[in-house]
Order: C-alpha cells, then structure tokens, then sequence
C-alpha cells in the first residue's frame, strides 16, 4: 500500500539555522504530496503542496520539491524563527485502484523545537 | 481559524459507551475527512464523505460508522469503545473530492477511555 516516511524528531535547531525535514513515499501512479504543520493545541494546517513531478510547493520561507525519481519529497527553510516550532506532517493522496478512490496518506510527524 | 468547528472539544466515557463525535466544514465545502491521531499509530484516515455520499475508506473499524447529512454536517460513531479508542479525533474538510485540493482541519475531539 501507499506510504510515507518522515525523519523522526525531534528536530532542535537554533534561530535562523537551517532546515531540512525529509520525507519519503511509496505510491503508485503520480500522488498530490502536501505538507502540513500542527501547532500545539490545533488541528492540522497546510504549509505547501505539489501536484506534479519537479512542482516546487513554497510558502511562509518554507519550499519543497516534488522529486518522481527519488520519490522525496523533502522540507526545506532557510532561516527557522522560535515560531515555527511545532510538528510538520508530510502526506499524500493517491488512488487505491483495489477501492476506487484517493486515500489520503500521513507520515507519523516531525517535531521541531527552535531556540533563541 | 479553519472555518471547521468540531464538538465537543473534550468527551471522557467508559469502556463499552457509545459516543457521537459532529463536524461542521467550512461554508462551501462538500467533502469531510475524519481521522484519528493517536501516539502509537500517528494520523490515520477513516472515512470520507463528498456532498452526502461516502467516498472513500481508510482504516475505519466496524465499530465505527460515519455519515453525512444534507446541510453537510458530519457525525463519527464510535460503539463498544475500548481503552485503545482514546485518541485526539479530527475532522477535515475540502471544497471537492479532487485529492489535489488541501484540507482544512478542526481542531479536533479529544476522546479518553476509561
């Protein structure tokens, strides 16, 4: 079945170091891959997202590049602030032909904890 | 804010209830995830619901059941609840059922137990 597997954390880091999460899915045909961030306390929200091969999903400084060949899917930020601490959820939505339908696919999270 | 309101926030039952978890989507919105966040298992997927009808199915038990009414609104089931059910619930929802469109998660029913 379809699967994704993230980096596990936590991840620490200091202001403005550099971020890399990694992420990695098995999936058949061509899936829609997505990042999502959770902070304390909320429900999940979308970071970025990519629809198809070499599609570069960005947002809020954070980018992603949607790799076929490495099927990778990796998360990326220059400069990290104390407020982007909270857990980053890889995932993505690809079509069971055994179901006829999309299932939507999440990676078990990474927390990242950013200090002064 | 998502625009997903999910109630209640918190629900601590005994082993064997039966519980009803409701989920409003965003204004406009026809399709609603639900899923299960546990420690153990991470973010799992149940069930998804488009216009009233069900879609697609994940790792949903049978003692789960999940339905969609006509103004969209959505209620999870959970009967004969074991210690394991005590999870964080989500809902999510999205303007279609297209798979590419995001999601856009309540914040969720936590459920202990006991």
């Amino acid at each position: 079945g379809n699967s994704v597997t993230q980096m596990e954390g936590p991840v620490t880091l200091s202001e403005e170091a550099f971020l890399t999460i990694n992420c990695t899915y098995t999936a058949t045909g061509y899936p829609s891959l997505f990042w999502y961030v959770q902070y304390p306390g909320e429900g999940l929200q979308l970071l970025l997202k990519a629809t198809k091969a070499d599609d570069k999903g960005s947002n809020k400084g954070f980018e992603a590049t949607y790799r076929k060949e490495t099927t990778s899917f990796h998360l990326e930020k220059g400069s990290v602030q104390v407020s982007d601490s909270a857990v980053y959820f890889c995932a993505l939505s690809a079509f069971y032909a055994s179901g006829g339908s999309y299932i939507p696919t999440f990676g078990r999270g990474t927390s990242l904890i950013v200090h002064p | 804010d998502s625009g997903v309101t999910q109630t209640p926030k918190h629900l601590i039952t005994a082993t064997g209830q039966r519980v009803t978890l409701r989920c409003s989507p965003r204004s406009g919105d026809l399709s609603v995830y639900w899923y299960q966040q546990s420690l153990d298992q991470g973010l799992q997927f149940l069930i998804q619901y488009y216009n009233g009808e069900e879609r697609a199915k994940g790792n949903i038990l049978e003692r789960f059941s999940a339905q969609q009414f006509p103004d969209l609104h959505s209620e999870l089931n959970l009967s004969s609840l074991e210690l394991g059910d005590s999870a964080l619930y989500f809902c999510a929802s999205s303007p279609r059922g297209d798979p590419s469109y995001e999601q856009y998660f309540g914040p969720g029913t936590r459920l202990t137990v006991t």
